[in-house]
């Protein structure tokens, strides 16, 4: 079966510019996550979705970041005015809504944010 | 403030030994933690997980240790592959209300496994 898939796979950009980046979730997956990874570092989570509602944006490191999820599948996450601290590889992640902690997180291939 | 730490970035081991792969974390609302594989330019692969009411869960080569009182778990792999070479992230989750079960990861370690 198709896993969560994400693009563009690499982005480069110029500081400044909007960017968007796409996820698509496994097919019947109602919980989404976007996290990002910057060099030298973990996953660092942004932002949940269950759903099309996002309860919990608290990991957004600022009002330039934003995403959206529409049909309860494709996710976007829109980054406004690229800084070049934005660069990094932004991941998408999805998993069934069982409501217990053992619920497994699938993670898509990434996108390679790269701000000059 | 980090929460998840590996404080190994690379670890080196010869084929057939066993690979050893330490995490510790801080937060006592963790519940439940997991390994993740990633291999260059693909997304973390789930490994295996264990929930914090049980100290060992084994899976084929991996076994994952967890020791509540030292806020301590390792991921041993028995016997070590090539195939094995990866960066290896330890996560962990604590419920953050809904259905919301957000990550919390470590840096990595990167393992290599000679032949």
């Amino acid at each position: 079966g198709a896993g969560v898939s994400q693009s563009p796979s690499n982005k480069v950009t110029e500081k400044g510019k909007d960017v968007e980046l796409r996820c698509d979730p496994i097919s019947g997956h109602t919980a989404l996550y976007w996290y990002r990874q910057s060099l030298g570092q973990g996953l660092e989570f942004l932002i949940y979705f269950q759903g099309n509602s996002a309860p919990d944006k608290s990991g957004l490191p600022s009002d330039r970041f934003s995403a959206e999820r529409t049909g309860g599948s494709v996710s976007t996450l829109t980054i406004q005015r690229t800084q070049q601290e934005d660069s990094a590889v932004y991941l998408c992640a999805s998993r069934t809504r069982q409501g217990a902690s053992t619920d497994t997180q699938y993670f898509g291939p990434g996108t390679r944010l790269t701000v000059l | 403030d980090q929460q998840v730490k590996q404080n190994s970035p690379s670890l080196s081991v010869q084929e057939g030994r066993i690979s050893i792969l330490n995490c510790d974390y801080t937060n006592s609302m963790f519940d439940y933690f997991l390994w993740y594989k990633k291999y260059p330019a693909e997304g973390p692969t789930f490994l295996i997980s264990i929930s914090s009411i049980k100290d060992k869960n084994e899976d084929g080569r991996f076994t994952v240790f967890l020791n509540k009182s030292a806020k301590h778990l390792s991921l041993h792999i028995v016997p070590s592959q090539p195939g094995d070479s990866a960066v290896y992230f330890c996560a962990a989750s604590a419920y953050s209300g809904g259905s919301n079960y957000k990550l919390t990861f470590g840096k990595g370690t990167l393992l290599t496994v000679n032949p």
